[in-house]
């Protein structure tokens, strides 16, 4: 059984650049969150993806958006980068129906200059 | 909105102590989890609590649930470095996401 994994591990962004990071679910679930966490600070949730649909969205604007992939793997691309954008991006993954356990990937360090 | 608090935010012991951490809040949460996080790493699940007074054990770690599912405690017996990390609990509910606490950045000192 394979965990969640992520790519890159590390990338640095130019302010008003666009970012793609992948994630790749744990084996046997349909079911991928994104979270940003802040230096300091515990995750936040910024949307979750199910059957290829976003299935909720916290407090987070447009330029922040997703993609879930019939292999349920999943891309979280951010427009017009910001300062405030640096962070780490977590992946989870769960399976729908049981209750809301997640398992998280190793993450992605983005600094924007 | 739905808020976690934990405290404390930072502990630092020695090696053999024991400790405990709190999570509180305002809300009412279905199921409730334990995460230790190492640094530049992702959170890593230690335990779901779901059933309002629920104690679970994990070898040195003692999980609580509170009897209205409102806030939760671990306790660590006989701390050890390898204890170190950031400690985060999250609420989850029916919907979709969970909620999570600043966490407790905990130090065992050898």
């Amino acid at each position: 059984e394979t965990g969640v994994t992520q790519s890159p591990t590390h990338l640095i962004k130019t302010r008003g650049q666009q970012v793609t990071l992948r994630c790749s679910s744990q084996s046997g679930h349909n079911t991928v969150s994104w979270y940003q966490q802040a230096l300091g600070q515990g995750p936040q949730f910024i949307f979750q993806y199910y059957r290829e649909e976003e299935n909720g969205r916290g407090n987070f604007p447009p330029r922040f958006s997703g993609l879930q992939f019939p292999n349920y793997s999943s891309e979280l691309n951010v427009n017009a980068l910001e300062l405030d954008d640096s962070a780490l991006y977590l992946c989870a993954s769960s399976l729908t129906g049981l209750r809301t356990e997640a398992f998280f990937g190793q993450g992605t360090r983005l600094t924007v200059v | 909105t739905q808020l976690l608090e934990q405290s404390p935010q930072f502990l630092s012991i020695q090696e053999g102590e024991n400790l405990t951490v709190y999570c509180n809040s305002s809300s009412v949460f279905s199921s409730l989890q334990w995460y230790r996080q190492e640094p530049g790493e992702g959170p890593v699940l230690l335990v779901t609590v779901v059933t309002g007074g629920e104690v679970k054990k994990l070898k040195r770690l003692t999980f609580q649930f509170g009897d209205a599912r409102k806030d939760s405690s671990l306790h660590i017996t006989a701390a050890q470095p390898g204890d170190t990390g950031l400690y985060l609990c999250a609420g989850g509910g029916s919907n979709y996401k969970l909620t999570f606490g600043k966490g407790t950045l905990l130090t065992v000192n050898p």
